[in-house]
């Protein structure tokens, strides 16, 4: 099946930093979701991408597809304290997603 | 208020022991799933149902069993559970297949001694 590398698996930030997460991928995705996971918690879903290139904003995260469909990023602008997860990539273009392990935001106020 | 129940949260069991954890939604979802989360692996998805009397293997179906005889409900059985089954479980269910948005349950958190 597909795979996904995501990066990288930890990452620690000053509150007010900004923080990225890639995913990247050896084939050509289809689409692209993105899930959070809060500590002690279940994943929720943030987004999904589907068109080449696209970028996506909510807030102070945007979410961009690569030109070629290959890689996708989460960036965060101006980290919060409220932003403390594991963020997480998915390959959703089967019936077998499957998801990248995860970057781990830890913020420090 | 849609959601994804599973009980129960939290589970110790010795091995071999079956036991079963019952994953309930309210969204007339056709689409449902079990994964487990193991530190540093991800989720990975063990089996999935695309329908009523429809299951197919995920990527970790070993040592699990799952039956969907309605379509709220997705249960995940262990015959005979074994240490490296201790494990959190995640059912999600979502509208149709896989690309689409998915629900979550809270999870269950298996230890088997």
């Amino acid at each position: 099946g597909q795979q996904v590398m995501q990066i990288p698996q930890y990452q620690h930030v000053q509150e007010g930093e900004d923080f990225t997460t890639y995913c990247n991928s050896s084939t050509t995705l289809s689409n692209i979701q993105w899930y959070k996971q809060r500590p002690g918690g279940h994943p929720v879903f943030l987004i999904q991408l589907v068109k080449s290139g696209e970028v996506k904003k909510q807030k102070r995260l945007t979410f961009q597809f690569g030109e070629a469909k290959k890689n996708s990023s989460l960036h965060i602008t101006a980290t919060q304290t409220t932003d403390v997860g594991t963020y997480f990539c998915a390959l959703a273009g089967s019936y077998i997603p499957t998801f990248g392990r995860g970057t781990s935001l830890i913020v420090h106020p | 208020e849609a959601q994804v129940t599973q009980n129960p949260r939290y589970l110790i069991t010795v091995t071999g022991k079956k036991l079963t954890v019952t994953c309930s939604q309210n969204m007339n979802h056709e689409y449902m799933s079990w994964y487990r989360q193991d530190p540093g692996l991800g989720l990975r998805q063990i089996y999935y149902s695309m329908n009523v009397e429809v299951t197919d293997k995920g990527d970790v179906p070993e040592g699990y069993k799952v039956s969907r005889k309605e379509k709220r409900n997705f249960p995940l059985i262990l015959e005979s559970p074994s240490p490296n089954q201790t494990s959190l479980y995640f059912c999600a269910s979502s509208l149709f297949r896989a690309d689409t948005e998915a629900f979550f349950g809270q999870g269950t958190r298996l230890t088997v001694v």
